[in-house]
């Protein structure tokens, strides 16, 4: 089984801060990792997502996150946050166990972004 | 355009009444589930179907029925719904079961049982 966290459920930051938004997993096996993003009043839409290689994975509006073995991390960043950034974002993972494609994810973090 | 499409977006009932959301989607895919969304606990998946006739239980089945008869529509059914299932619910879909396959969320029913 596995498990996320995703210890902040709020962060505020100001306009063209960087911003951390903190993601933690176990698993007893080898995982998939996604960040989602759910804009208000819309469903989740894929951010990024790590499956191998290089462990630094970057979206194309500019967050990118690391996946971090050791510490069972994939942390999202972003170096400077617009107005627009404001959202709730979902860590997620998949176990390489059977039963399809199931996502579990974290409780979410509401980034606001504030002027 | 491809997308996840779920009706009703809003639904008002009572306690027992039967009720029926849909979802359908237009890419082919094979794999499609339901998730509930409740504060503090995420994203909780219902039901999964790998394909036509192919249903499975997820996290949290109970209270909730879904078939797949066609590959394009996967519908979530409240036989006697009751107020703990009062939710915001998202339906997915993605080309394969595959792990690595990014899922595509519809836009949500947001449910309350009286």
């Amino acid at each position: 089984a596995q498990s996320v966290t995703q210890l902040d459920s709020q962060v505020p930051v100001f306009e063209e801060a960087p911003v951390e938004l903190r993601c933690n997993y176990s698993s007893s096996v080898s995982v998939y990792l996604f960040w989602y993003v759910q804009y208000p009043n819309q469903g989740l839409q894929l951010l990024l997502k790590y499956l191998s290689g290089s462990t630094l994975v970057e979206s194309i509006n500019g967050f990118e996150a690391e996946f971090n073995k050791s510490q069972t991390s994939f942390h999202l960043r972003k170096p400077s946050v617009h107005i627009s950034d404001t959202a709730e974002y979902f860590c997620a993972v998949t176990g390489l166990t059977g039963g399809g494609n199931k996502l579990t994810f974290g409780t979410g973090t509401q980034l606001k972004v504030e002027l | 355009e491809a997308q996840v499409t779920q009706n009703p977006r809003y639904l008002i009932t009572v306690t027992g009444k039967k009720l029926t959301v849909t979802c359908s989607q237009n890419m082919n895919h094979e794999y499609m589930s339901w998730y509930r969304q409740d504060p503090g606990l995420g994203l909780r998946q219902i039901y999964y179907s790998m394909n036509v006739e192919v249903t499975d239980k997820g996290d949290v089945p109970e209270g909730y029925k879904v078939s797949r008869k066609e590959k394009r529509n996967f519908p979530l059914i409240l036989e006697s719904p009751s107020p703990n299932q009062t939710s915001l619910y998202f339906c997915a879909s993605s080309l394969s079961r595959g792990h690595q396959e990014t899922q595509y969320f519809g836009p949500g029913t947001r449910l309350l049982v009286l």
